[in-house]
C-alpha cells in the first residue's frame, strides 16, 4: 500500500542534542512538507520542498533543518537551538504543492 | 501574513444533533482544503473547494465557500459518535502555502 511513513513514533531529546525525525513516502509524490502540532492548536509549516535538492523555510523555520536528496525521503533535524521542541511532528506529502496533502502518522518529541 | 480564524474552538453535541465550524480567512484565498483528525491520529483529508460561492457534499457533510472566498463552512447533519475528533480548515492564497486554521474540536455524547 502507498503511503508516508515517520519514524520514530515516539522520541525524547536531550537538553544540546540534535535528533533526526525520518518521513518516507511511496506515493511518488513532488511536494513534501513538516508541520509541528502543539496540543489543541492547528498545524504550522516548519519546512517544505517542491522537488528533490530544493526546500523552503515556512513559517517556524528557526532551530530546525532538513535536506531532501531523494524524492521519497525528507528528514527533519531539530536542532538544540531549538529551545520549545516538545510537539506532535507530522510529515505530509502531496502532487503538486495545491493538491490534498496525504499525512503520515507523526513523531511525538519530547524533552528529557 | 495570512491568518485563518476557526470557531467555535469546541463544541459538545448530542448524537443525532448538527453541527457547524466556521473558517475565516484575512486574505482572499485560491481554494481552501478541509481536514479530520481523530484524537490520538493524523488529519485526513476530507475536501477542496475552489469556486466562489461552491457547495459540495459528502453524505452528512456539507461544505461551502463563501462568495468573497474568504470564508468556508462544514455543516454536519444528525451527528454520529464517529464524527468525533478535530476539524480543520486550511487556506491557500493566491501564490502562497496552506495556513491550517486552529480547528474546532467536535465532542459527540451518545
Amino acid at each position: 500500500d502507498g503511503g508516508i511513513t515517520q519514524s520514530p513514533k515516539y522520541l525524547f531529546r536531550k537538553e544540546g542534542q540534535n535528533v533526526t525525525l525520518s518521513c518516507e513516502q511511496n506515493l511518488n509524490h513532488d511536494a513534501m512538507y513538516w508541520y509541528r502540532q502543539d496540543p489543541g492548536q492547528g498545524l504550522r509549516l516548519i519546512y517544505y520542498s517542491q522537488i528533490v535538492n530544493d526546500f523552503q523555510k515556512g513559517d517556524i523555520a528557526e532551530g530546525y533543518s532538513v535536506s531532501r536528496e531523494k524524492k521519497e525521503s525528507f528528514p527533519l533535524t531539530v536542532t538544540s537551538a531549538q529551545k520549545n521542541p516538545t510537539a506532535f511532528y507530522l510529515c505530509a506529502s502531496s502532487i503538486p504543492e495545491y493538491q490534498p496533502q496525504h499525512f503520515g502518522d507523526g513523531t511525538r518529541l519530547s524533552i528529557l | 501574513g495570512q491568518q485563518v480564524m476557526q470557531i467555535p474552538q469546541y463544541q459538545h453535541v448530542q448524537e443525532g444533533e448538527d453541527f457547524t465550524t466556521y473558517c475565516n480567512s484575512s486574505t482572499t484565498l485560491s481554494n481552501i482544503q478541509w481536514y479530520k483528525q481523530r484524537p490520538g491520529g493524523h488529519p485526513v483529508f476530507l475536501i477542496q473547494l475552489v469556486k466562489s460561492g461552491e457547495v459540495k457534499k459528502q453524505k452528512r457533510l456539507t461544505f461551502q465557500f463563501g462568495e468573497a472566498k474568504k470564508n468556508s463552512s462544514l455543516h454536519i447533519t444528525a451527528t454520529q459518535t464517529t464524527d468525533v475528533g478535530t476539524y480543520f480548515c486550511a487556506g491557500r492564497g493566491y501564490g502562497q502555502n496552506f495556513v491550517f486554521g486552529p480547528g474546532t474540536r467536535l465532542s459527540v455524547l451518545p
